[in-house]
């Protein structure tokens, strides 16, 4: 079972809906989970962390965690072109000193 | 405020050339430094990482190094170029262990020709 897992997508979300990204992991003592975002040609961007159960709100973005479940998810509410990325999901695997990324979701927002 | 500088931005090199791509922080200190590559489609790939000064763990046996000469510089190198060895390679940072996540630098792009 691969470490962190993402749907690659491409995802295609009409302007103004809301775009779910989901993300699944393995190891159940992670504590730390983060969301980039990746413009293409570009670096990765950190846009949200969580680390407790449950939602996290910041502007149009929400992350959702769920342990028990091994599961974390971004919302990003009334989307629109400019949030066409590619978006990382990554989890501190609570071992060593390094996060494990995974391969990422490509979304499109469609205008 | 803190900031990582990569360099250079791009690059073309022929096979069987060394390589040595220099990434430094500022407005940190000890920090936890890490080398990425991100192949075309693939996702990001852990090269090395260092908790500190001469301190490197390499994740991918391959001919590429990493050294730490300074508190705030992280350096990849290579001495021979092998093709496989173009991708978009990211040097991140981060203080006190990945728990507060990681920042990247701008990238340098390599092409082995």
């Amino acid at each position: 079972q691969k470490e962190v897992e993402q749907n690659s997508g491409p995802l295609s979300v009409p302007e103004g809906a809301i775009a779910s990204l989901n993300c699944t992991y393995s190891d159940r003592v992670s504590q730390s989970f983060f969301w980039y975002r990746q413009y293409s040609g570009k670096s990765p961007e950190l846009i949200m962390s969580i680390y407790s159960n449950g939602d996290k709100e910041d502007g149009r973005f929400t992350a959702q965690l769920n342990k028990a479940s091994q599961y974390v998810s971004l919302l990003i509410r009334d989307s629109q072109p400019s949030d066409s990325a590619t978006y990382l999901c990554a989890v501190d695997m609570n071992r060593d000193d390094k996060i494990i990324f995974g391969k990422g979701t490509r979304l499109h927002i469609l205008p | 405020s803190q900031t990582i500088h990569q360099w250079p931005a791009t690059l073309v090199q022929p096979v069987g050339s060394p390589l040595s791509l220099e990434c430094t922080v500022e407005g940190t200190s000890n920090p936890n430094l890490y080398w990425y590559r991100q192949a075309a489609g693939r996702g990001l790939q852990l090269l090395f990482y260092s908790v500190g000064i001469g301190q490197i763990s390499s994740e991918v046996p391959q001919n590429l190094s990493a050294s730490r000469p300074q508190d705030r510089q992280f350096i990849l190198s290579s001495k021979k170029l092998l093709l496989s060895d173009s991708g978009f390679y990211l040097c991140a940072w981060s203080t006190g262990g990945p728990v507060l996540g990681y920042t990247f630098g701008s990238g340098t792009r390599l092409t082995v020709v």
